[in-house]
């Protein structure tokens, strides 16, 4: 059974801030790793990562993958209080079906 | 939410009922999704189709069935509702296999009494 645990289940940290949010997974025939965004409504996509080591970056955010370690980190720079929301991961194996962890939820304080 | 509607966007019904959620999407996505999501459980998925008729469940099926008669309409059924399928059901596409991106509706919370 895929398995997906993020870390740390919530965070709470000051404007401008870095974070970086944790992701560990078990799969079988992994094919990628999907971050997420999710405030108070439907999570809205940020990353696919397919590939070891290659940095994906979308402004502040950015996010790197280690397929040898099976983990994610999801690295967010001088936080603003918009970035407060629950952050999923989520591992799609051979089976072309995504398995999401529980989130880790992001308090920013101005 | 691009292209994507649910309906009804809550509902609240009692237990034995039967209820179904529609999903609607104007993308012509080829792979639709439902999933439920639970304090501590986070996002699960139910079923998904990956073509017109062609369906197959997720990891919690189990008192759900689904349809998919056309391409833009995936319809989830709750044969008969109980109080542990009141959640937040949430419709996601996506165009490809994998590796893809998934993009998802703006949910149906479901309370069932």
């Amino acid at each position: 059974e895929d398995k997906v645990v993020q870390s740390p289940l919530s965070l709470v940290v000051h404007e401008g801030d870095t974070v970086t949010l944790n992701c560990s997974y078990e799969v079988t025939n992994f094919r990628s790793l999907l971050w997420y965004k999710q405030e108070k409504k439907a999570p809205t996509f940020l990353f696919m990562l397919t590939s070891s080591g290659i940095e994906k970056k979308s402004g502040r955010l950015s996010s790197i993958l280690d397929k040898k370690e099976l983990f994610s980190i999801l690295n967010i720079t001088a936080t603003q209080t918009g970035d407060s929301a629950v952050y999923l991961c989520a591992v799609e194996g051979g089976n072309e079906k995504l398995t999401f962890g529980t989130g880790t939820r992001l308090t920013i304080i101005p | 939410d691009a292209g994507i509607t649910q309906s009804p966007r809550h509902k609240v019904t009692e237990t034995g009922t039967p209820v179904t959620l529609r999903c609607h999407q104007t993308e012509n996505h080829r792979y639709m999704y439902w999933y439920r999501q639970d304090p501590g459980h986070g996002l699960r998925l139910i079923h998904y189709s990956y073509g017109v008729k062609d369906t197959d469940k997720g990891e919690v099926s189990d008192g759900y069935s689904v349809s998919r008669s056309k391409t833009e309409d995936f319809l989830l059924t709750l044969e008969s509702a109980t109080s542990s399928q009141t959640s937040v059901y949430f419709c996601a596409i996506s165009e490809l296999g994998g590796p893809y991106e998934q993009y998802f509706g703006p949910g149906t919370r479901l309370t069932v009494t």
